[in-house]
């Protein structure tokens, strides 16, 4: 059965500092995978997605992540934390085996600190 | 358009009432999905409609009737609600293709639905 674990449920880092967001999933086939941010009282909003191709992958907002199927990973990163950068984050994985439905993690609460 | 549109923004409810939430999406997308949100938790997926079918029910109390009546639209009719139905409803859609690994990329969702039933 395919999971997906995000490790933290809340995580606070300084403005300026490196964003570090994990996730870990298991799937038997080639997964894709999202990460999602969802701020206060609104609906989520795709920050990037892995299919195929590169593994290291860029979205909004100055995110990235990167796919290593030998860790069963896909981290979420930021360099530099900006005070709109907190939210709630979720990492979600579609198994190939069901077109229709992605499975999220438990989210990550992201504070930042001033 | 980008954008996936749900009403009302809020909703207070009695647990004898109907009311029904409405989500309306112009991308083209034939997949539309409801997701129910409690506080702190991830979104659970409740329905998704392919092709305006009904393609997955993830065993959800009858209290809960989705409807697709046209690829832009997707309804949820509540009746009978108890309190701890309350929480966000959130739709989202997505574009299915034709090959497996190009199917159902990202879903795009709309704001939600914050539901409060007395």
């Amino acid at each position: 059965a395919q999971s997906v674990t995000q490790l933290g449920s809340h995580v606070s880092v300084s403005e300026g500092a490196l964003v570090l967001l994990r996730c870990n999933y298991s799937s038997s086939v080639p997964p894709y995978l999202f990460w999602y941010v969802q701020y206060p009282n609104q609906g989520l909003q795709l920050l990037l997605k892995y299919t195929t191709g590169a593994t290291l992958v860029k979205g909004i907002n100055g995110f990235e992540a990167e796919f290593k199927k030998s860790e069963t990973s896909f981290h979420l990163t930021k360099p530099s934390a900006h005070m709109s950068d907190a939210a709630e984050y979720f990492c979600a994985v579609r198994p190939g085996s069901s077109a229709s439905k992605i499975i999220f993690g438990s989210g990550t609460r992201l504070s930042i600190r001033p | 358009d980008t954008e996936v549109t749900q009403t009302p923004k809020h909703l207070v409810m009695g647990m004898t009432n109907k009311k029904s939430l409405k989500c309306e999406q112009h991308m083209g997308h034939r997949a539309m999905y409801w997701y129910k949100q409690k506080a702190k938790k991830p979104p659970e997926l409740m329905f998704v409609y392919s092709y305006e079918k009904l393609s997955i029910n993830e065993s959800v109390p009858s209290r809960f009737s989705p409807e697709c009546p046209n690829s832009s639209l997707l309804n949820l009719h509540l009746h009978a609600l108890q309190p701890e139905d309350s929480a966000l409803y959130l739709c989202a859609s997505s574009s299915p293709g034709l090959a497996e690994r190009s199917s159902y990329n990202e879903q795009f969702f709309g704001p939600g639905t914050r539901l409060t039933v007395l």
